[in-house]
C-alpha cells in the first residue's frame, strides 16, 4: 500500500513564525499536492507538483510556498504564519495523469496559529 | 455555483438503512472520485470511476456521464460508516481534484 506520511498531526505556532509542513510518499508517485480544509469551504488546492523541482500554484497559493527537491518529499512553507492560516492541511499523491490515477492522502496536520 | 455539488449536506440514518449520496458536476471530467473522511481528518479513497458502476463490499458507486451525475450507495449501513463522504473530479490533462463540500453521514443504532 502507498503511504503518504505527514510529519505532524497537530502543530501550534505563533504569528510571524516560519512553518514547515513535510509530506513523504513511498510509492514513486509523480504528483504531489497540498490542500487545506476549512469548515464550509471544503478542500482547496494550495500548490501541486508533478515532478522534482516543478511546482504549480493551486487556487489559494498566497502566503505559501513549496519545495520539492526529491521525488518522495513535498514541503509546504508558511513564510510568516498568520491566524487565517489556522486550518487542517492535507497532503496527497498520485501517479501521473494517463495512468491509474487514484489518490492517496496523508492523515492531515491540524495547524493552529496563535 | 460550485463545479461539484453534493446532496444532502447532512444525513442521519438508522443502522441497516440503504443510503444514497448524490454528486453533480458541471465540467467535463476524466474521472470522478469518492472519498471518505473520518473524524480526525485522514481521507481514504473509496472509488475512482469514469463510467458505469463499481462495487466494493457494501459500497456501490455509479456514474452517468451524459447527465454529469454520480451516486454513492451504502447498503446495510452501520455506525462505523459514519463519516464525511466527499465527491471530487479531475478534468482534462490535469491531475488536480476539484472537491464537493462533502456529505456528513451519521448512522445510529
Amino acid at each position: 500500500d502507498v503511504k503518504v506520511t505527514q510529519s505532524s498531526r497537530y502543530l501550534v505556532k505563533r504569528t510571524g513564525e516560519k512553518v514547515f509542513l513535510e509530506c513523504v510518499q513511498d510509492m514513486d508517485h509523480e504528483n504531489m499536492f497540498w490542500y487545506r480544509q476549512d469548515p464550509g469551504l471544503g478542500l482547496r488546492l494550495i500548490y501541486f507538483s508533478y515532478d522534482v523541482k516543478m511546482k504549480e500554484k493551486g487556487d489559494i497559493p498566497e502566503g505559501y510556498s513549496v519545495s520539492r527537491e526529491k521525488k518522495e518529499r513535498f514541503s509546504l512553507i508558511l513564510e510568516s504564519a498568520s491566524t487565517n492560516q489556522t486550518s487542517m492541511y492535507l497532503c496527497a499523491s498520485s501517479l501521473f495523469w494517463g495512468r491509474e490515477n487514484g489518490y492517496t492522502f496523508g492523515s492531515g496536520t491540524r495547524l493552529t496559529v496563535v | 455555483k460550485n463545479e461539484v455539488e453534493q446532496s444532502p449536506q447532512n444525513l442521519t440514518a438508522q443502522e441497516g438503512e440503504f443510503i444514497t449520496i448524490n454528486c453533480s458536476y458541471s465540467v467535463g471530467i476524466s474521472a470522478l472520485h469518492w472519498l471518505q473522511q473520518h473524524p480526525g481528518g485522514g481521507i481514504v479513497s473509496l472509488f475512482m470511476l469514469s463510467s458505469g458502476k463499481k462495487k466494493h463490499g457494501r459500497l456501490i458507486a455509479t456514474i452517468n456521464i451524459q447527465e454529469k451525475h454520480s451516486s454513492l450507495h451504502i447498503t446495510a449501513s452501520h455506525p462505523r460508516d459514519s463519516a464525511v463522504y466527499i465527491c471530487a473530479v479531475t478534468s482534462g490533462t490535469a491531475s488536480k481534484l476539484t472537491f464537493g463540500t462533502g456529505t456528513r453521514l451519521q448512522v445510529t443504532l
